[in-house]
This record gives structure tokens, C-alpha cells and sequence, in this order.
């Protein structure tokens, strides 16, 4: 199946700082998804991004879907951005449609 | 709009015992995937329900076996559980549309085997 690998895997920010966020497929991908998994385990939706750019408050996603990777942004981050943030994948070819290929996240830690 | 839902929170089982999760899609959604996430890792594909039918499987043994019903809502059942089965078990809904296919999660079923 298709390998989704996210860096870095932990990522430790004080409050007010700026963090990039890095996923890389190697497959073509019908739709990518960002998460950020709060610490009771739920998925929050972040963004649907299988290609462009968006904007959401503080957080931006941007996907290149020739170059096989994607970003996201957190801009002034604040200590409620901690927890673990996904991206997914759902593959273009030779999978269940809407199946979603996860990498293994990267954690990030905001102190005040 | 209601949300995905998933129910229990949390469980309790012992080894070879067997045990059901069920889920409710978000409203107008009529396809389910089941996710199983083992700590530190990212959730993993069991399988997918459209129209009532298995729609796709990950690597996962029969012993995982699921159900939809005609209101969209879905069993997970796991069979002679074993103790690497304790995990959070997500569920997923979406509706798709032309080339739309975002996917919305529950707040999962926490397990635990003994």
C-alpha cells in the first residue's frame, strides 16, 4: 500500500512560535486529509487538501500532489495546539475508495 | 448536524471473550469505516460499509467482522479477542459525492483485553 511518512515525529514549541508540520506520499492520492487527535483520542477534522492551498485561522495547509508531499502550518501556536497531529491518505489508485492511509504523526508539545 | 457517534467510551474484556462496537454515521452520510489505532501509531484500516455491504478490508482476521445497517449506523464484533486487540477502535462516515470524500471520525471506543 501506499507509505505515508510525517516529520518530525515530535516537535516541542513555546507558546507564540511558528511550526511546520511535513507529509510526505508516495503515491498519487485522491484525497489528504490533516487531523489533529486531541488527548481523549478524538480525530479533528483540519483540513481536506488533496491539492492548493488553505487557510484556516492560524493554521495553513498547502499540498503538492506532483511532489507527493504536504504541509501544514501553525503560526503563533498556544498550549491548546498540543497533541498529535495526522496527516491521511487515501490512495488514487488500487484501493478502497475513501480507505485512509495514516502516517505515525508527529506530536507536538506547547509550553507557556 | 449531529456528529459521528460511537458508544461505549470504554470496555473491558478478557481474552477469548467477544465484544461489540457500534457507531452512528453523521447525518446524510452513508458509508462507515472501521479504524483500529494501537498506542503510538496511527489508526489502522479494518474494513468499510456502503449500501449494507463490506465495501473493502484492511489486514485484519475474520475474526473482525462488521454490519451496517439501513440507517447508515454499524456494528464492529471481534471474536475470541486476544490481548494485542486492546486498542482505540475509530469509526468514520462520509458521503461521497464527485470528487469529494472527507472523512468525519467519532470519538472512538477505547478496549481493553485481559
Amino acid at each position: 500500500g501506499i507509505q505515508v511518512e510525517q516529520s518530525p515525529p515530535d516537535l516541542i514549541l513555546q507558546e507564540g512560535a511558528n511550526s511546520t508540520l511535513r507529509c510526505n506520499f508516495s503515491d498519487s492520492v485522491n484525497n489528504l486529509q490533516w487531523f489533529h487527535q486531541n488527548p481523549w483520542g478524538q480525530l479533528i477534522n483540519l483540513f481536506y487538501i488533496p491539492s492548493g492551498t488553505k487557510q484556516n485561522g492560524r493554521l495553513s495547509a498547502t499540498t503538492v500532489a506532483t511532489e507527493r508531499y504536504s504541509l501544514l502550518y501553525i503560526s503563533s501556536s498556544q498550549t491548546t495546539d498540543s497533541g498529535v497531529y495526522f496527516c491521511a491518505v487515501e490512495p488514487g489508485r488500487g484501493s478502497t475508495l475513501g480507505r485512509l492511509y495514516f502516517g505515525r504523526g508527529t506530536q507536538l508539545t506547547v509550553w507557556p | 448536524e449531529t456528529g459521528v457517534t460511537q458508544s461505549p467510551t470504554h470496555l473491558i474484556k478478557t481474552r477469548g471473550q467477544q465484544v461489540t462496537l457500534r457507531c452512528s454515521s453523521q447525518s446524510g452520510h452513508n458509508t462507515v469505516s472501521w479504524y483500529q489505532q494501537a498506542l503510538g501509531q496511527g489508526p489502522q484500516f479494518i474494513f468499510q460499509y456502503y449500501r449494507e455491504e463490506e465495501n473493502g478490508r484492511g489486514n485484519f482476521p475474520p475474526r473482525f467482522s462488521g454490519l451496517q445497517f439501513p440507517n447508515y449506523s454499524s456494528e464492529l464484533n471481534v471474536n475470541a479477542l486476544e490481548l494485542d486487540d486492546s486498542a482505540l477502535y475509530l469509526c468514520a462516515s462520509s458521503s461521497w459525492t464527485s470528487g469529494y470524500n472527507e472523512q468525519f471520525f467519532g470519538p472512538g471506543t477505547r478496549l481493553t483485553v485481559l
